[in-house]
């Protein structure tokens, strides 16, 4: 059962313009969300993360919003470049008070952008 | 500072045999996790390392194993091969301040292909 959904494959955007990417999430116990970026032939890199006591956080063109009532997150990107042309998963860390960094992925939206 | 290694980069394997893969990690982190991405599936974790202890574990038969050794670097090992191993085997490293969630670097990936 996928706790965390990403329910678009993929996504096209003109250059210029935002890009909002979504995920929902099922479980309950997720405390921090991150987002990450994956080219062909290349491991995820790190993009932006949140914590459930924030409702939004900002990194240059990069800002990811969290509605924890509604389970959902969203990262947006403002402006869009053709270089953002990647695979953007949206990822969860459940609470453990352990630190453990167990990392429930979505299956990823193909991002495009047309110059 | 160098990223995560893994090595080798490409493995080719039968069915039934076993597969050890490589990974170091950023230098000064201390936790090693390991996941799985194949395209129907997805990235799903298939463990934690954590000062030569397995910290977490995900939802993968016994054949899939792994350590980790005193200088941080870790293994993965899959006995007897199946057709379904065939897969991206991404390696991820974090400072794993307890405190404080970390973001997780990965390495370039393992693609291993079992015929």
């Amino acid at each position: 059962d996928q706790q965390v959904k990403q329910n678009s494959p993929s996504l096209s955007v003109q250059e210029g313009r935002i890009s909002i990417l979504n995920c929902d999430y099922t479980n309950s116990m997720f405390d921090y969300f991150l987002w990450y970026k994956k080219y062909p032939a290349e491991g995820p890199t790190f993009l932006i993360s949140i914590s459930s006591i924030k409702d939004k956080n900002e990194d240059g063109r990069f800002t990811v919003f969290l509605n924890k009532s509604a389970k959902h997150l969203s990262l947006h990107i403002v402006p869009s470049q053709p270089g953002d042309s990647a695979v953007y998963f949206c990822a969860a860390i459940p609470y453990s008070g352990a630190g453990s960094y167990q990392l429930t992925f979505g299956k990823g939206t193909k991002l495009s952008v047309i110059p | 500072k160098a990223g995560v290694t893994q090595t080798p980069r490409y493995l080719i394997k039968t069915r039934g045999q076993q597969v050890t893969l490589s990974c170091s990690p950023i230098s000064g982190h201390r936790s090693v996790s390991w996941y799985q991405q194949t395209p129907g599936q997805g990235l799903q974790f298939l463990f934690e390392y954590f000062s030569e202890t397995q910290r977490n574990k995900g939802n993968f038969p016994g054949r899939f194993s792994g350590r980790q050794f005193s200088n941080s670097r870790s293994e993965m090992n899959v006995s007897t091969l199946e057709l379904g191993d065939s897969a991206l085997y991404l390696c991820a490293s974090s400072s794993s301040a307890l405190s404080s969630y970390n973001e997780q670097f990965f390495g370039p990936g393992t693609r291993l292909t079992v015929l």
